[in-house]
């Protein structure tokens, strides 16, 4: 089955730029996308398409994708920004699931 | 605005059948777009359990295709899950989401609901 590997915190004090990484085999051939998720609520969608944001989502996030690491990255971090962030793709080539998610990386806004 | 909301019983036995549903607003099922169930235990991270196409095609999680069925129901605007033959392990919160074709290959989930937490106990 296809692995995305995430680290499992990252820290980055507010203004500062948070770097959030999602390692998985040539995942530059892969459409890449990132979800926030903050404690007790829904994830939110905040890019797709390895680079692209949805309505609403500030500037400050952006993405990028290629060879074997896909990269979030938050510039002018915020307190409010604080939250659990998954990447995920989707993988047909095995008989597991199509939907992959990351492990979920932690955002410390210290 | 497209908006999800999850109901169902938020307990359930062991060896029972889970049984959710997902009430869309803002957007009709009939016009298009896969709807997916994901699913969350406590402290856990995210895993997808299937999707359903308003014609009511389904593809699912091989690793829970055998006690999974979503179906659709168009002149309600919902769909819904049912998981049979339920463990502790089945204990999470419990979202459904819109399914957005990605540029490159497969899809991402644009609109989620708020989720629903079921816990599996006698």
């Amino acid at each position: 089955s296809y692995v995305l590997t995430q680290p499992p915190s990252v820290s980055v004090a507010p203004g500062q730029t948070a770097r959030i990484t999602c390692g998985g085999n040539n995942i530059g051939s892969k459409s890449v996308h990132w979800y926030q998720q903050k404690p007790g609520q829904a994830p939110v969608l905040v890019v797709y398409d390895d680079s692209d944001r949805p309505s609403g989502i500030p500037e400050r996030f952006s993405g990028s994708n290629s060879g074997n690491t896909a990269t979030l990255t938050i510039s002018r971090v915020e307190a409010g920004d604080e939250a659990d962030y998954y990447c995920q793709v989707w993988d047909s080539s095995s008989d597991h699931s199509p939907v992959v998610f990351g492990g979920g990386t932690k955002l410390t806004v210290l | 605005q497209v908006q999800l909301q999850e109901s169902g019983p938020g307990l359930v036995k062991p060896s029972e059948t889970l049984s959710l549903t997902c009430a869309v607003s803002g957007y009709s099922i009939s016009s298009g777009y896969y709807w997916g169930w994901i699913r969350q235990p406590p402290g856990k991270g995210l895993e997808w359990i299937g999707s359903i196409y308003h014609s009511g095609s389904t593809y699912y999680n091989p690793s829970l295709k055998s006690r999974v069925t979503i179906s659709v129901d168009t002149s309600k605007n919902q769909f819904s899950l049912k998981l049979s033959s339920v463990t502790a392990a089945d204990t999470a919160v419990y979202y459904c989401a819109r399914q957005r074709v990605a540029t490159i290959t497969g899809y991402y989930f644009d609109y989620w609901g708020q989720g629903t937490l079921v816990t599996v106990s006698s």
